[in-house]
């Protein structure tokens, strides 16, 4: 069955970049989008459709997507980034949605 | 502003019932696939079901099926989880999600644009 990868954690210093992937066979293929998730709150959509950000997320969050590797790439990281990001994708041989297990990134 | 919020959770014993209601305002609620995601204490986000605008079509991961049933009520703006036969596994936070689907270029997707502030379940004796 179709699985979605993550590493466990990142960890990034303020201002540098922080890179998150998401592995899936031919993943490519999909469409993935990543969710934020603070402690105790909500997930927020901060990438869709591999590389749209709703309005309201700013331009330092990006994705790309190709081969087995989906990334969500966050640029001058700030300690308000800290949190859980969860990829996501539909998995049309079976109908269902799937979510990778989530990172969490720290700023150190 | 849309607004998703659940309701319904607690504590059951395993084996029990359960429903939850999700009251929707802010967008046409008839518009839009509505979905329910849960996460359990410490874990990451597990797709439940999803129910299409009309709500003619359903559907469930494997491991809610015959088990949990979704429905939606469109004059009334709110999303329901019938939930049986519960396990202590099933113990988790309940969200309620918008799913904005659809199909483009052959490639199919659902994605979540809002959430609600999520509703605790558990099971155990």
């Amino acid at each position: 069955s179709y699985v979605l990868t993550q590493p466990p954690s990142v960890s990034v210093a303020p201002g540098q970049t922080a890179t998150i992937t998401c592995g899936g066979n031919n993943i490519g293929d999909k469409s993935v989008h990543w969710y934020r998730q603070k402690p105790g709150q909500a997930p927020v959509l901060v990438v869709y459709h591999d590389n749209d950000r709703p309005s309201g997320i700013p331009e330092r969050f990006s994705g790309s997507s190709s081969g087995n590797t989906a990334t969500l790439t966050i640029s001058r990281v700030e300690a308000g980034d800290e949190a859980d990001y969860h990829c996501q994708v539909w998995d049309s041989n079976r109908d269902r949605i799937l979510f990778g297990e989530g990172t969490n990134l720290t700023v150190l | 502003e849309v607004q998703l919020l659940e309701s319904g959770g607690g504590l059951v014993q395993p084996g029990g019932s359960l429903r939850l209601s999700c009251a929707a305002s802010g967008f046409a609620f008839r518009s839009f696939g509505m979905s329910w995601v849960r996460q359990a204490p410490g874990k990451g986000l597990e797709w439940v079901s999803t129910i299409s605008g009309s709500g003619g079509k359903t559907d469930y991961a494997d491991s809610m099926k015959g088990r949990f049933s979704v429905s939606r009520d469109n004059s009334g703006d709110t999303l329901s989880l019938q939930m049986r036969s519960l396990r202590a596994e099933d113990t988790a936070v309940y969200y309620c999600a918008r799913d904005n689907w659809g199909c483009t270029k052959g490639v199919c997707y659902h994605y979540f644009d809002y959430w609600g502030q999520g509703s605790l379940v558990t099971v155990a004796s």
